[in-house]
This record gives structure tokens, sequence and C-alpha cells, in this order.
């Protein structure tokens, strides 16, 4: 079945780099690929989505690219910001013909100031 | 609008009892998602609906779990009889369609406290 993998250990950074953040996917390559932010005691909030056919996307200081031969997308911060400081998740779709879309653990962003 | 609107916020309640979370999603948009979200496990769709209609429920951990959208401006998750490793905080969330470019537009989630 579908998995995803993100870097379990949080990311420090300084305030005004660019952050990246992995996910990978085993099996298939799924027809869309979201990102969410999700900040404690709060639901996700969704970010930016990229379909199969899209290699990157971009949305004020976001970036996301679609690597679907390395099975990855990778998502950057750029300008980092401590506001910027959350859990990001990866989620993508089954591929099972329906919309059943699984989410990664999420990697936990810490930007220092 | 005021979001994807989940009810209660905190449930507390006893080992057997029946629980029924309750969701109002997005006015105009046609798909809703359950999710439960443990530290253990992440977030876990457990089933979601189209047209109010439900599309997979394979996610729903057991026959005590049932949920139900009887029209386009609510849905229902209930569990009974109820255990503590059904403690978790589920999220409601709805979106446009199923693919939609704008994502799922999550709730703020009910705490189930299940002692």
């Amino acid at each position: 079945s579908q998995k995803i993998e993100q870097n379990s250990e949080a990311l420090n950074i300084q305030e005004g780099k660019t952050a990246t953040l992995t996910c990978n996917y085993t099996n298939y390559s799924p027809a869309y690929l979201q990102w969410y932010r999700q900040d404690p005691g709060r639901g996700p909030v969704f970010l930016l989505l990229i379909r199969e056919n899209e290699k990157e996307k971009r949305k004020e200081r976001l970036k996301v690219t679609f690597d679907t031969t390395l099975k990855q997308s990778l998502f950057h911060i750029t300008a980092s910001q401590p506001a910027d400081s959350a859990t990001y998740l990866c989620a993508l779709d089954m591929g099972t013909g329906g919309f059943k879309t699984i989410f990664g653990a999420g990697t936990r962003l810490f930007v220092k100031a | 609008d005021a979001g994807v609107i989940q009810s209660p916020r905190h449930e507390v309640t006893e080992m057997g009892q029946e629980v029924t979370l309750r969701c109002k999603p997005i006015s105009g948009h046609n798909s809703l998602f359950w999710y439960r979200q443990t530290m253990m496990r992440g977030l876990e769709l457990l089933i979601y609906f189209n047209n109010n209609v439900p599309i997979d429920d394979s996610g729903m951990p057991e026959d005590r779990f049932s949920a139900k959208m009887p029209n386009a401006s609510f849905s229902t998750l209930k569990i009974q009889p109820s255990e503590p490793r059904d403690s978790a905080v589920y999220f409601c969330a709805s979106s446009l369609g199923l693919g939609s470019s704008d994502g799922y537009t999550f709730g703020s989630g009910t705490r189930l406290t299940v002692v």
C-alpha cells in the first residue's frame, strides 16, 4: 500500500534562511500531492496542491516541486520567519481510483530569530 | 464563511457511552471527510462523502463507528460504545469536490477523551 515518509526529526533553521522539507512516497505516483501547515491545537491548513503533470508550483514565499521519478516532493519556504514555525504535512491520494487522501506524519519546523 | 464548524470542541466520556461528533461543512462544498489524529498514528482517514453519499468507509476502525450525512450542511460521526483507545482528536474537512485544487478545509477538531 502507499506510504508517505517525512523526516520525523525537527528542522531548526535561522530566520531569513530557506527551509526545505522532504516528502517521499512508495509505490505509484499520486495524481496530486498537497502540503498543509498545522499549529498546535489547530486543524491542518491547506497551503499548496501540485498535480502529477506539474514540476513546480509557487505561492508567495512557498515553492513545491514534484519529481515522479524520485517519488519525492520538496517544500521550500524562502526568507523564513519565526511565524513559519509549525508542523508541515504532506498528503497524497491513494491512487485507488477514488480520492482517498492519506497524510504523512509531518515535519516540525522551528525558525529561530 | 465561518469555515468548517465542529462540535463539541472537547468531549470527555466514560467507557461504554455513546459519543456523537458533529460537523457543518463550508456552504457549497460537496465533499466531506472525517479524520482522526493521534500521536502514534498521525492523521487517519475514517470515511468520506461526496454529494452526501458515503464513498469509502474502509478507514472506519470497527462497527462501533458510524457516520451519516443526512444533508449537504451536516454530518455526524458516532461511536457506540466508546472505548479508551478511541481517545484522539477527530477532524472534519470539506472541499469543493474530490481532487479540488483548493485542497481541504479542516475544522478545529473535537478532542475526545474516553476514561
